[in-house]
């Protein structure tokens, strides 16, 4: 149990595109997601916090009219990169909380986006 | 300073060995630690939960100490499949929340 997808597991897109990526829990209703983004040889750092229903909580630098989250249902979050730009080449990785009691995280796959 | 700091390695030990890594967290409000396995170009897999008491499982044993703010993890009998980034998150204490990833320590089991 506690699966979590990603869809694209690969971008490859042109300077300036927009960039949308889903995160879904399979087999459980995630009332809280996360999502990280991990440059090559550095940690993940959370970028936003998403909770179904409510605007996401983004984290001090992350640009919320940049990086679009939205988390209409218990089983779906969505991230989408505006206008992407080289630098936001990246691994991106969301990750699942079944309850506001559980503290186990649930990562899904991640998502390889490289913005030529 | 970071909120939570481990040595990146690269460890190299042979297959067999005893190797531990410690991690340091700098948050006392921290409530709930755990270890993740990364695995290359993968996303993070749990492996541990880490409590006051400490935890076991198999061949893996974790540790925190709470006065020094740090996290061990032992892995004894090293396998070449244990190969991977071991990485320390802290969760800390209230509503929100935030997990907070180390850098990751990378372990090279030798045959």
């Amino acid at each position: 149990g506690a699966v979590v997808s990603q869809h694209p597991s690969w971008v490859i897109c042109k300077s300036g595109t927009s960039v949308k990526i889903e995160c879904r829990s399979l087999d459980f209703q995630a009332t809280t997601m996360f999502w990280y983004r991990q440059f090559p040889k550095q940690s993940l750092m959370l970028m936003a916090t998403s909770n179904e229903g409510s605007k996401a909580t983004y984290e001090q630098g992350v640009e919320k009219d940049k990086f679009l989250i939205n988390h209409a249902s218990l089983t779906l979050s969505t991230l989408t990169v505006t206008s992407a730009h080289p630098e936001d080449s990246s691994f991106y990785i969301c990750s699942a909380r079944i309850t506001s009691g559980e503290q186990t995280q649930y990562f899904g796959p991640g998502t390889r986006l490289l913005v030529l | 300073r970071k909120e939570v700091e481990q040595d990146p390695g690269p460890f190299n030990v042979p297959e067999g060995a005893t190797v531990a890594f410690n991690c340091t967290y700098s948050n006392s409000a921290s409530q709930s630690f755990f270890w993740y396995r990364q695995d290359c170009r993968k996303e993070p897999k749990l492996l541990m939960s880490v409590y006051s008491s400490g935890n076991e499982d198999g061949r893996f044993t974790a540790q925190l100490n709470r006065a020094s703010q740090y996290i061990s993890l032992l892995i004894r009998d090293s396998k070449l499949s244990d190969s991977a980034t071991y990485l320390c998150t802290s969760m800390n204490s209230g509503g929100y929340q935030k997990v907070t990833f180390g850098i990751g320590t990378k372990l090279q089991v030798i045959p």
